[in-house]
């Protein structure tokens, strides 16, 4: 069975440019999850999506930051205008079900460095 | 100038020994407990939950208990394997969001 998708893995770009994560959930999965990692904040959930809809996006950072779910199979979180400190790697997740009682399932991330 | 990443808790352990790996709990009400192994490069992948409506569950290999008299939390790995090195999270459910702890990294030895 095929997890969660993301891509790129790895992304490397200049400060000011536009960045865009992409995840494909796991198929039949209702409830999706990005996530940032870093060594200084560990695991923070950013934004929360249940069928299709933002739930909770009190993570997001700045308005520099947005995602979006225009269908049960995709979603992009975008960064604009990146900034240095918004290295980090990105995760996204999906769960059956709603709320966050289910095991979420993480995708392998993307790497994404701010020059 | 650069910044310093936290050091991780460490648990050193040889091959075939029994691991424990703990993680205390910061909210009371929390009702939704569960342990992700994260290796190098690689996403946080679910091992095992509990809810708090129970004491003990067992999977393979894997036995977590819940103490919620004292809100602590543990994942026993019976006969540690050198596939079983990873950092591993504890996460509990706090308010509708999952909370994630910063990990413990579990090393071992052949």
């Amino acid at each position: 069975d095929a997890g969660v998708i993301q891509s790129p893995r790895h992304e490397v770009t200049e400060m000011g440019q536009e960045v865009t994560l992409r995840c494909k959930p796991i198929s039949g999965h209702n409830s999706l999850f990005w996530y940032r990692q870093t060594m200084m904040r560990g695991l923070e959930l950013l934004i929360y999506f249940n069928n299709n809809v933002p739930i909770d996006d009190s993570g997001m950072p700045e308005d520099r930051f947005s995602a979006k779910m225009p269908n049960a199979s995709f979603s992009t979180l975008k960064i604009q205008p990146s900034e240095p400190r918004d290295s980090a790697v990105y995760f996204c997740a999906s769960s059956f079900g709603t709320g966050q009682r289910q095991p979420q399932h993480f995708g392998d991330g993307t790497r994404l460095s701010i020059l | 100038g650069e910044s310093v990443g936290l050091h991780l808790p460490t648990l050193s352990v040889q091959e075939g020994d029994n691991s424990i790996i703990n993680c205390a709990y910061s909210n009371s009400a929390s009702d939704y407990f569960i342990w992700y192994k994260q290796e190098s490069g690689k996403g946080p992948q679910f091992i095992i939950d509990i809810r708090s409506n129970m004491d003990k569950r067992q999977g393979q290999r894997v036995t977590v208990l819940l103490n919620k008299t004292v809100k602590h939390l543990s994942l026993q790995i019976a006969a540690t394997q050198p596939g079983d090195s990873a950092v591993y999270f504890c996460a509990e459910n706090a308010g509708g969001k999952l909370i994630f702890g910063q990990g413990t990294e579990l090393s071992v030895k052949p």
